[in-house]
């Protein structure tokens, strides 16, 4: 079974900050795909940064990037310049390739302070 | 182009009845999923539809059913309703083919069964 564990049910930062979300998972696949959506508070959730388990390199999207250590099993997520505009719900989520099966994590609310 | 649209956005129920969720995929995409986001938890997969064929089943009692339209537009029903349904229930959507693991997901419908 695949499983995604997120241990920061909130965490806040100052605007212009850095922060950084952490996510662990475990799956028995080798061909398997890690997410971060965000979920703001209208409730339409988007994707925020897509890896590819068979990539080595982490994934970068503007301000936010992700670490991805395939050994250890875990995947934060980055957000450097944070803007008011970043607060949300940020959900991990897994899925074996090829799979629309998404595995969440239970969320980490981000709270973002002027 | 429209996103993910879902019917009704709210709705409210009594033990023991029946509802039934609607949702328009975007334009073109051919998959719809279904997830269950109860208050305080990530989403769980519930159905993937493609091409009208069920791809995929959650852990759900049979009590839930889906099913998709020669327009790709979905059907999700929940017969003889429990409390423990109370929940968002988002629909999400993806081309279906040569899948990159993305969907796009609509605002959801939050359903109250009292």
């Amino acid at each position: 079974a695949q499983t995604v564990t997120q241990s920061q049910p909130e965490m806040s930062v100052q605007e212009a900050e850095t922060v950084t979300l952490s996510c662990t998972y475990d799956t028995s696949e080798s061909d398997y795909y890690l997410f971060w959506y965000k979920q703001p508070p209208s409730r339409q959730m988007i994707l925020v940064i897509r890896q590819e388990a068979y990539k080595q390199q982490n994934a970068t999207e503007n301000r936010f990037s992700v670490n991805f250590q395939k050994a250890a099993k875990s995947f934060s997520l980055k957000i450097s310049d944070s803007q008011l505009g970043d607060a949300a719900m940020y959900f991990c989520a897994l899925t074996q390739g090829g799979s629309e099966k998404l595995v969440f994590g239970k969320g980490t609310k981000l709270t973002v302070n002027p | 182009d429209a996103g993910v649209t879902q019917s009704p956005t709210h709705l409210i129920k009594t033990r023991g009845q029946q509802v039934t969720l609607r949702c328009s995929p975007i334009s073109g995409h051919k998959s719809v999923s279904w997830y269950q986001q109860v208050l305080g938890q990530g989403p769980q997969f519930i159905f993937q539809y493609y091409e009208k064929e069920e791809r995929g089943r959650g852990n759900f009692p049979d009590r839930f059913s889906a099913r998709q339209f020669p327009n790709y537009s979905s059907e999700l029903n929940v017969n003889a309703l429990l409390l423990g349904d109370s929940a968002l229930y988002l629909c999400a959507s993806s081309p279906g083919t040569f899948y990159t693991g993305e969907l796009f997901f609509g605002e959801g419908s939050r359903l109250t069964v009292l």
